[in-house]
C-alpha cells in the first residue's frame, strides 16, 4: 500500500509570490490534515479535511487556505509569501477521521522563501 | 489551550540501555488522547505510542511503553533495549476530543532528539 505521497519536495519562492503543495493520502483514508514545521515555532496544526469539507482550523492568517477533492486528494495554498512561511509542511491521512490522532504522515514539501 | 512540554531538548544513551523521555501537558479537558510520534533523520514521522485519557492502564508497544500520570498531567516514553535505528525526533503530542466527535489537531511539543550510540 502506497504511503502518503506529497508533491513537490523541495521548493523555493520569493517574497509576495504564492505556493500550492499537494497531498495524495493513503488510499482509502479520507482525513486530510496539514502542519507546518519550523525550527522556532514547532509543529503547528493548519487544517484538516474530511469528504471535502475544512473540519477544523488552526491559528494561522487567511493566506494559508486549503481543498480537498473528492478523490480525498488535497491541495493547501499560501499567497502573498513572507520570510517567515519558509518551513516544512507535513501532510498526514486518516481513514476515519483525524479525531483517533492516529495520522500517517508523508515526507512533507520543504519550502524556502527568499 | 492546551501546552506540551518536553524538558529534554536532546539525550544520548547506549544501544541496549533503556532510556526515558519527558513530557508534560496542560490541559483543562477530561476527553482527549496523548501519543508519541517519531521523525528519523530526513523520513516521515511515524506514530510510536497513543494513550487515551480515560483509560488507566500505561500504553505498550513491543519496547516503547508509557507511564501515564493523569492527575500529574505527565506522559513519559520509555524505550527499552534501545536500538541504532531508535535514533530519531521524537514528539509528545496531545488532541482534544470533542463530546459530539471530531477532534482537534494535534498539539505538538519541541520534541527530544535522541541518540543512540554504537
Amino acid at each position: 500500500k502506497a504511503g502518503v505521497t506529497q508533491t513537490p519536495r523541495y521548493l523555493i519562492k520569493t517574497r509576495g509570490q504564492q505556493v500550492t503543495l499537494s497531498c495524495s493520502p493513503i488510499s482509502g483514508h479520507r482525513s486530510v490534515s496539514w502542519y507546518q514545521q519550523t525550527p522556532g515555532q514547532g509543529l503547528q496544526f493548519l487544517f484538516e479535511y474530511f469528504s471535502e469539507t475544512q473540519r477544523n482550523k488552526g491559528n494561522f492568517p487567511g493566506r494559508f487556505s486549503g481543498r480537498q477533492f473528492s478523490n480525498s486528494r488535497s491541495e493547501m495554498n499560501v499567497s502573498t509569501l513572507e520570510l517567515g512561511d519558509s518551513a516544512l509542511y507535513l501532510c498526514a491521512s486518516n481513514r476515519l477521521g483525524a479525531n483517533t490522532g492516529e495520522l500517517f504522515f508523508g515526507e512533507g514539501s520543504r519550502l524556502t522563501v527568499l | 489551550a492546551q501546552t506540551v512540554t518536553q524538558s529534554q531538548p536532546e539525550m544520548s544513551v547506549q544501544e541496549a540501555e533503556t532510556v526515558t523521555l519527558s513530557c508534560t501537558y496542560d490541559t483543562s479537558e477530561n476527553n482527549y488522547y496523548l501519543f508519541w510520534y517519531k521523525q528519523p533523520p530526513s523520513r516521515q514521522m511515524i506514530l510510536v505510542i497513543r494513550q487515551e485519557a480515560y483509560k488507566q492502564q500505561n500504553a505498550t508497544e513491543n519496547r516503547f511503553s508509557v507511564n501515564f500520570q493523569k492527575a500529574a498531567k505527565s506522559f513519559s516514553l520509555k524505550i527499552s533495549d534501545s536500538q541504532l535505528g531508535d535514533t530519531a525526533m521524537y514528539f509528545c503530542a496531545f488532541m482534544n476530543r470533542r463530546s459530539g466527535g471530531g477532534a482537534d489537531g494535534l498539539t505538538f511539543g519541541k520534541g527530544t532528539h535522541l541518540i543512540i550510540q554504537p
